[in-house]
C-alpha cells in the first residue's frame, strides 16, 4: 500500500542552524501539506502547497520556513535559523484532491538545543 | 473562531467494554470531519472522514457518525490493540486540517 515516507526520523541540531525535513508524499498525489505537534500538543497545520506554489500558510509558517519541491517525487521544509520552540514532531501529508483525504507520514522529530 | 473539542481526554477502558468519543465543533463551511488514530510518536493513520451530518461509517470495531454539531467514535467491544490516541479534525479550507486534542484510550485486558 502506498504510504507517505519522511527523513530522518530524528534530528538534532543546535539553534539558529538551518535543517531540512525531507518527505516522499503518495506517488500520484498532487496536493502536499506539513503539520508539526510539539510534545503534549495538538497537530497544527503549517502549509498546503500546489503546483508548485504555497495554497495557504499558518501563522507559524514565517519568513525562517520555506518549502520546495526540488524533483518529482521530493517536498521539503527548510527552517532556515532554529529556535528552541521549533522543537517538535514534523508530519507531511499528501492527497489526491485538495478535497480528499490527506495521509500522514511516520513523522521527524526535531530537536533544538 | 473555529474550535474543535473532543471528549474524554483519556479514557481507561477494560476488554470488551464499548464507550464512544466526542467530537464537537464550531466552524463555519465544514468541508469534511476526519477520524484519525495516533500511536506514541507515531504519525496520524487515517480512520475516517465524514461530511454531512446522518453519515455513518464503520470498520472493524469502529464507528463514526456525524451531527450538524458533532462527531462520535463508537468503540465495540475494545480489544488491548485499540489502544491509542484518537484525533479529530475539521476541513476547514480547501486543504487545512484543524485538530482537536484528541482523545487517549486505554484498552486493559
Amino acid at each position: 500500500e502506498p504510504e507517505v515516507t519522511q527523513t530522518p526520523s530524528h534530528q538534532v541540531t543546535q539553534m539558529g542552524q538551518e535543517v531540512i525535513l525531507r518527505c516522499v508524499p503518495i506517488s500520484n498525489h498532487l496536493y502536499f501539506y506539513w503539520y508539526r505537534q510539539i510534545l503534549g500538543q495538538k497537530v497544527e497545520f503549517l502549509v498546503s502547497f500546489y503546483n508548485n506554489e504555497i495554497s495557504e500558510k499558518s501563522e507559524i509558517f514565517d519568513d525562517q520556513f520555506s518549502v520546495e519541491r526540488p524533483d518529482g517525487s521530493n517536498f521539503t521544509l527548510k527552517i532556515r535559523s532554529t529556535k528552541l520552540e521549533d522543537s517538535a514532531m514534523y508530519f507531511c501529508a499528501s492527497s489526491g484532491d485538495r478535497d480528499e483525504t490527506q495521509y500522514f507520514g511516520p513523522g521527524t522529530r526535531l530537536l533544538v538545543l | 473562531e473555529d474550535q474543535v473539542t473532543q471528549s474524554p481526554e483519556a479514557l481507561r477502558l477494560q476488554e470488551g467494554e464499548s464507550s464512544s468519543l466526542n467530537c464537537s465543533y464550531t466552524v463555519s463551511g465544514l468541508r469534511g470531519l476526519f477520524w484519525y488514530r495516533q500511536d506514541p510518536g507515531k504519525g496520524p493513520e487515517f480512520l475516517f472522514t465524514l461530511y454531512s451530518a446522518g453519515e455513518e461509517k464503520e470498520k472493524e470495531r469502529l464507528k463514526a457518525t456525524l451531527t450538524k454539531k458533532e462527531s462520535f467514535l463508537h468503540i465495540t467491544a475494545p480489544k488491548p490493540e485499540d489502544s491509542a490516541t484518537y484525533l479529530c479534525a475539521v476541513r476547514l479550507s480547501w486543504g487545512k486540517l484543524q485538530f482537536g486534542a484528541g482523545t487517549q484510550v486505554v484498552v486493559t485486558p
